[in-house]
C-alpha cells in the first residue's frame, strides 16, 4: 500500500465550480500535512499547511481527519489559473526531513 | 522565485553513463533534499544533506550518491544510468532538519536516459 494515496483525476470543471480533492495516508505517526501545487513542467510549491482544526486561505480550505487518516482540499469559485496538479504531502515522524508525496490530482478548469 | 537554482535544466545521457546534477540552496539554508519525479508520479525522496552529512535516505540504490559543500550547495551523482532513471530531479533547500521547516524547491533538472 502506498504511504499517500490520491485520485489522480483528471478533474475537469467549469469556471466557478467548487471542487474537492481527497487524500488518505497509511502512517498514523505522520506529523505534518500539506498541499502543494505543481504547474506543468514546474517545481512543486507549497499551497497550504493542513491542521486538525481546518484552515482556510481565500478560496481554499484544507481539512485533516487524523482518526480516519484523511486529508481534503476544497477549492471554491474555481479560476482558470487553478489548473494544475495538487499534491498531498506528509512530513514523516522521523528526523530525516523526508517529505512524502502522493501521486497528485490533476485539475483542469475550463471556461 | 525561491532562490534555489539547479543545473543543468535538461540533460540527455545513454544507459551506463554517469551524471552529476547541481543545486544551489537558498541563502541561509543549511539543508538540501533531493527528489526524483517520474512522469505522472509525485516526487520520491532520494536523500537529504544537513551540514555536509547525509541525513536520511529513501529507497534508492547506492549508485545514487550525493555531496554537500561548505557553502551548502549540493550535487547528486548517478552512476550506471538506467532507462528508468529518466525523470525530473528536484532539489529543495530548508533551514534545518530537526523539525519541519518549509522546503523550497528549485526548478529541477530533466534527465532523459536513452
Amino acid at each position: 500500500r502506498k504511504e499517500v494515496e490520491q485520485d489522480p483525476g483528471p478533474f475537469n470543471v467549469p469556471e466557478g465550480a467548487t471542487v474537492a480533492f481527497n487524500c488518505t495516508y497509511s502512517n498514523s505517526a505522520s506529523q505534518s500535512f500539506f498541499w502543494y501545487r505543481q504547474d506543468c513542467r514546474k517545481e512543486p510549491k507549497l499551497l497550504m499547511s493542513v491542521y486538525s482544526s481546518g484552515n482556510e486561505d481565500g478560496r481554499f480550505t484544507a481539512q485533516l481527519n487524523r482518526a480516519s487518516q484523511y486529508i481534503s482540499l476544497l477549492i471554491r469559485d474555481s479560476k482558470l489559473s487553478d489548473s494544475a496538479t495538487y499534491l498531498c504531502v506528509l512530513y514523516g515522524s522521523s528526523n530525516t526531513g523526508k517529505l512524502i508525496f502522493g501521486q497528485g490530482t490533476t485539475l483542469q478548469v475550463k471556461p | 522565485e525561491t532562490g534555489v537554482t539547479q543545473s543543468p535544466t535538461h540533460l540527455i545521457k545513454t544507459r551506463g553513463q554517469q551524471v552529476t546534477l547541481r543545486c544551489s540552496s537558498q541563502s541561509g539554508h543549511n539543508t538540501v533534499s533531493w527528489y526524483q519525479q517520474a512522469l505522472g508520479q509525485g516526487p520520491q525522496f532520494i536523500f537529504q544533506y544537513y551540514r555536509e552529512e547525509e541525513n536520511g535516505r529513501g529507497n534508492f540504490p547506492p549508485r545514487f550518491s550525493g555531496l554537500q559543500f561548505p557553502n551548502y550547495s549540493s550535487e547528486l551523482n548517478v552512476n550506471a544510468l538506467e532507462l528508468d532513471d529518466s525523470a525530473l530531479y528536484l532539489c529543495a533547500s530548508s533551514l534545518a532538519s530537526s523539525s519541519y521547516n518549509e522546503q523550497f524547491f528549485g526548478p529541477g533538472t530533466r534527465l532523459t536516459v536513452l
